[in-house]
């Protein structure tokens, strides 16, 4: 069972442009991980965040951990093509001592 | 400082061969952890260490799948008789594990893309 939906699935965008990847759950999670992927590669850590409500930026990133702790947001301002990737948000459900949970993913494209 | 690596990077087999990966952690890191993941979807949780102790593993890593942590460094996951329903890329990830409260950040590996033909 998938605990963590992502939307969208795809998205594909104009460079410059704004946007917002969500990541839902019926559960409460300790943390989340955020995640981005190239093809034929591992997932490269982006952020962590562990309290509700929490908000970090990264450049031009930025991501937030809902109030409850079940969801979160990425946006992404002024896209670049470098952005493009495979977005993944991963839930931990006990601090430092489980797996992570992943969601399936947002394959975003940036078009230059 | 070098990260999470894993060897080989490609492995083609055919059905029924046994395979075997390595997973070298960043050094300081006690937790390792191994994940499946399949095209278009999340990484999946397999099995993970603390040290040489394996703590928990999933309903997915069936009989045919053993993984070990000998020295408490580096891992080695055995497939046995592979079927084409094992093709994947197989990733492994460290951890301080600290339960400091900061987040279990686990750090992945290039990951190990296998094809069972």
């Amino acid at each position: 069972t998938q605990l963590l939906e992502q939307s969208p699935q795809f998205l594909s965008i104009q460079e410059g442009e704004n946007l917002t990847v969500y990541c839902n759950s019926s559960s409460v999670f300790s943390s989340l991980q955020w995640y981005r992927q190239e093809p034929g590669e591992g997932p490269v850590l982006l952020v962590t965040v562990v309290t509700g409500g929490e908000v970090k930026k990264l450049k031009r990133l930025t991501f937030q951990f809902g109030d409850a702790r079940k969801d979160s947001s990425l946006h992404i301002t002024a896209a670049q093509p470098g952005d493009t990737g495979l977005y993944l948000c991963a839930g931990e459900t006990n601090f430092g001592n489980e797996k992570l949970t992943f969601g399936t993913g947002t394959r975003l494209t940036i078009i230059p | 400082d070098t990260g999470v690596s894993q060897d080989p990077r490609h492995k083609i087999t055919k059905r029924g061969q046994n395979v075997t990966f390595r997973c070298d952690p960043i050094s300081e890191h006690n937790r390792l952890y191994w994940y499946r993941q399949t095209l278009g979807q999340g990484p999946e949780f397999l099995t993970y260490f603390q040290n040489e102790a394996q703590l928990e593993k999933s309903r997915l890593l069936s009989d045919r799948f053993s993984a070990e942590r000998p020295k408490g460094s580096f891992s080695t996951l055995e497939i046995q008789r592979t079927e084409q329903g094992d093709s994947a890329m197989y990733l492994c990830a460290s951890s301080l594990g600290s339960g400091s409260g900061q987040g279990n950040e686990q750090y992945f590996g290039p990951g190990t893309r296998l094809t069972v033909t």
